[in-house]
Parts: C-alpha cells; sequence; structure tokens
C-alpha cells in the first residue's frame, strides 16, 4: 500500500511559472525525499528533507515540511520545459530496512 | 548518471514462466532495493539486501525473491509470472552501517510485460 498522497494529480503550467506539489503521509517518518521520473524511466533524487527540519532549497527547489500534518510541498521555481516529468515523494522509516514507501506522483506538464 | 546499472532494458514472457533481473549498485554502495512500478502509480518496495541477507520485505508473495552477491550486485527472481507481474522493476542502492546514507539512488530500471 501506498502512504502518500499527492496533490495535484497532474499540473499542466507556462514555462517561467512557478509550480507546486504537495504530499501527505500518514505515519511517522525519519526523512521525505523527493524523486523526478521522466517518461516511465529510473528516479532521479532531488531532494532530503529530515523530519527535524521545516525547510530545504537546492537551486530552483524549495521543499518544505510540516510534521504536525503529516504534509511536504515541492515548489519549482521559474519552470523550464525540461522539467516536464512526474514528480514522486517518498517518505523512509528504519524499521530494520532503509525503505521508501512512495506516493502516486504528479504528472508536471510545462508548456513553452 | 547514478552509476546504478540494470538488465535487460526489456524483455517479454508469457504467464508461468519465470524470469531473472540484474542490478549493479553503486560504487561504495552495500545495500541493494528493489522497487515494482505498475503503470500510472508509484513504486512499491518488494525488499532490500544488506550484506548478502534480505534486510526487509514488502508485501510480495513468495515468488518473488532475491540474491546479493559479494561484489553488492543483485538479483531479483520472479517465479510463476502472473499478467499483473507486468511492471518497472526499479533497483536502488544505498550505503549502510555506521556511514548510512538516506538517499537511494535508482538505475533505469528493467520493463517486464508478461503475456
Amino acid at each position: 500500500s501506498q502512504q502518500g498522497e499527492e496533490d495535484p494529480q497532474a499540473l499542466s503550467i507556462q514555462e517561467g511559472e512557478n509550480a507546486t506539489m504537495n504530499c501527505s503521509y500518514k505515519t511517522s517518518i525519519n526523512n521525505l525525499q523527493w524523486y523526478r521520473q521522466n517518461s516511465g524511466r529510473g528516479l532521479v533524487h532531488l531532494i532530503l528533507i529530515r523530519s527535524n527540519e521545516r525547510e530545504k532549497h537546492s537551486g530552483r527547489l524549495r521543499v518544505t515540511l510540516d510534521t504536525s500534518k503529516k504534509s511536504s510541498s515541492l515548489l519549482i521555481t521559474a519552470s523550464r520545459a525540461a522539467d516536464t516529468a512526474s514528480y514522486f515523494c517518498a517518505t523512509a522509516a528504519y524499521q530494520g530496512a532503509q525503505k521508501l514507501v512512495f506516493g502516486q506522483g504528479t504528472r508536471l506538464t510545462i508548456n513553452p | 548518471e547514478t552509476g546504478v546499472t540494470q538488465s535487460p532494458t526489456h524483455l517479454i514472457k508469457t504467464r508461468g514462466q519465470q524470469v531473472t533481473l540484474r542490478c549493479s549498485s553503486q560504487s561504495g554502495h552495500n545495500t541493494v532495493s528493489w522497487y515494482q512500478q505498475a503503470l500510472g502509480q508509484g513504486p512499491q518496495f518488494i525488499f532490500q539486501y544488506y550484506r548478502e541477507e534480505e534486510n526487509g520485505r514488502g508485501n510480495f508473495p513468495p515468488r518473488f525473491s532475491g540474491l546479493q552477491f559479494p561484489n553488492y550486485s543483485s538479483e531479483l527472481n520472479v517465479n510463476a509470472l502472473e499478467l499483473d507481474d507486468s511492471a518497472l522493476y526499479l533497483c536502488a542502492s544505498s550505503l549502510s552501517g555506521q556511514e548510512r546514507t538516506d538517499t537511494q539512488y535508482f538505475g533505469p530500471g528493467t520493463r517486464l510485460t508478461v503475456l
């Protein structure tokens, strides 16, 4: 079963605009990670935020984490056509194995 | 490029057959995890191998099994294939132990089609 729910399921914006994707989860976590996937290929790691962090930045990416609401958001600023992909949040809680639990993803389309 | 490789890229099998998928982990990593991603869904954790032993397992039946070798590469074996096994199979490598990395680095995946 999948822990995360991502919202929206699909997002279409114009190049240059900002894109915001949200992720909610159900259980306690150690960290939350965001991945990108192009056309059914492998996952590319974007950013990791730990449970004791509230905000993190990496280039044009900004991630927030609210553990009281069990939610996270990913903001991509100044979007480019190359940002078109599916974006997944994944939560990690170490119970023996270092297991990632993924949401169903947001399909982002950047229109030129 | 993550340095994680998988083979083959694509595979077509018929129901009831057996399949073996292979993964080479990133240099320096000692842990391999396998995920199944059905079309339009997020990846689901199958199992993880650390020091050649299964270190955790998701909700998958015993006909899904694996191996990890001394060089940390890994195999995923699926017996008695069913139509629902059609999916993208992803492996991810990471480092466990005192120098643990929390990030998992994914390979490009193997697309399995069961007819």
